[in-house]
């Protein structure tokens, strides 16, 4: 059973960088089959997926259109767990932030709120 | 962007009725990759079918999912108490985006 355990502070000052990690058990980061994802949820934007990474013999990232110019997702192999930083937050940006495994997602981290406020 | 639009947007009914949730998207859905889950207060939402009809590990046969191209349903047979939740369809053909949920609430 693959488990998702999310890590990372919940609030951040405006223009700053948001940054969690998701750490996977029970399958490999690089597994050739799956996906690594970021997705969050707001009352104003509702699910909205942010992007994934995954290992196809070469790494590939692909990021929403919405936050394309602030998010950058990477992989960790020696800790088997993925990151997302996104750049220049601002009160728009809070949210529960969430990890998942798969295309459909399988598998679920248990949610980080982040809030953007001085 | 293919846009995910559900409805109804709440649906209220007693445990043991069925219930048929809609979701039409506004370009066809290449594969029929649609995936349908199911989120209760505080928790992660829970995939309970994809690629349109298939269940997902542990989820109970009273789950159904059926559609193809631009309309999807989801239907389960026969509610029971902890059915009651908000439901989302995503679809993940092209890039991935969600509908904006459907309320079933006990009546």
């Amino acid at each position: 059973q693959v488990q998702l355990q999310q890590s990372g502070p919940g609030l951040v000052k405006p223009s700053q960088s948001l940054s969690l990690t998701c750490a996977i058990s029970g399958d490999s980061v690089s597994s050739k089959s799956a996906a690594w994802n970021w997705i969050r949820q707001s009352p104003s934007r509702g699910l909205e997926w942010l992007g994934r990474t995954y290992y196809r013999s070469k790494w590939y990232n692909d990021y929403a259109e919405s936050v394309k110019s602030r998010i950058t997702i990477n992989s960790d192999t020696s800790k088997n767990q993925f990151s997302l930083q996104l750049n220049s937050v601002t009160p728009e940006d809070t949210a529960v932030y969430y990890c998942a495994r798969g295309w459909a997602y399988s598998s679920w981290g248990q949610g980080t709120l982040v809030t953007v406020s001085s | 962007e293919i846009v995910l639009t559900q409805s109804p947007g709440t649906l209220s009914l007693s445990p043991g009725e069925r219930a048929t949730l809609s979701c039409r998207a506004s370009q066809s859905v290449t594969n029929n990759n649609l995936a349908w889950y199911q989120q209760k207060p505080g928790q992660a939402p829970r995939l309970l079918i994809y690629g349109p009809s298939s269940r997902a590990t542990g989820i109970p046969n009273r789950f159904s999912g059926s559609g193809s191209g631009t309309h999807f349903s989801l239907t389960i047979s026969r509610l029971e108490p902890e059915d009651f939740a908000v439901y989302y369809c995503q679809q993940y053909a092209t890039s991935h985006t969600f509908g904006q949920g459907t309320r079933l609430e006990i009546k």
